[in-house]
């Protein structure tokens, strides 16, 4: 089955904590992204990745970090620096970073 | 400010009647695509529009985009209360830094009652 996935589905932080998010995808997709979306809003950019060893900010990277070691994963790290970490956090893939994106379910991050 | 803006932000229709949602954008882009997402779920492409297309059809869907007004369309013939769900357009944009990005706009809630 080809598809892109996140985990967990929900995810409780204490404040001062990093928590790392999972996504992967076997796709075989070059393009990655890490967007937010908070309550009946869309979706904000934070960041994306190009190609393996690559990836640049999007318009709300900060208190946010990301690596791409491997095609298939493409990881983000909440870090304490996020004043307001609380929203639903999506992942998504592209054949190139023009085409059609392909979003998992998304995690929901909750600060405690 | 973000790029794509839909309009309305909110539709509420009978099922069977035809559904329209605009949306606007700022600056050139290479393409425009538009997406579906159920409540507290990921998105769902729909389709893909270059900038030298005008109308492009996939099932109950047809989509138009007009480059000199920055703006395109989505219309859902026949809607199904299955329809119900928030539509996104999401542009490309061209940059000669080839700085792009994609933008997605705050959405249509749209609403098929049965």
């Amino acid at each position: 089955d080809g598809g892109i996935t996140q985990s967990p589905k929900y995810l409780f932080r204490k404040e001062g904590q990093n928590v790392t998010l999972s996504c992967e995808q076997n796709l075989n997709h070059d393009a990655m992204y890490w967007y937010r979306q908070d309550p009946g809003q869309g979706l904000r950019l934070i960041y994306y990745s190009q190609i393996v060893n690559d990836f640049q900010k999007g318009d709300i990277a900060e208190g946010y970090s990301v690596s791409r070691e491997k095609k298939e994963s493409f990881p983000l790290t909440v870090t304490s620096a996020q004043k307001n970490p609380t929203a639903f956090y999506l992942c998504a893939s592209s054949m190139t970073l023009y085409n059609e994106q392909f979003f998992g379910p998304g995690t929901r991050l909750t600060v405690l | 400010s973000q790029q794509g803006e839909e309009d309305p932000q909110a539709l509420s229709i009978q099922e069977g009647e035809n559904a329209t949602m605009n949306c606007s954008y700022k600056t050139s882009i290479n393409n425009l695509q538009w997406y579906r997402q159920n409540s507290g779920r990921g998105l769902v492409h729909l389709i893909l529009i270059r900038s030298n297309e005008r109308e492009k059809h996939s099932g109950r869907l047809r989509v138009t985009l007009d480059t000199s007004k920055k703006s395109s369309s989505l219309l859902i013939t026949a809607s199904r209360a299955a329809d119900t769900a928030s539509y996104f357009c999401a542009t490309v944009s061209v940059s000669r830094y080839n700085f792009n990005k994609f933008y997605f706009g705050s959405g249509t809630k749209l609403n098929v009652k049965p």
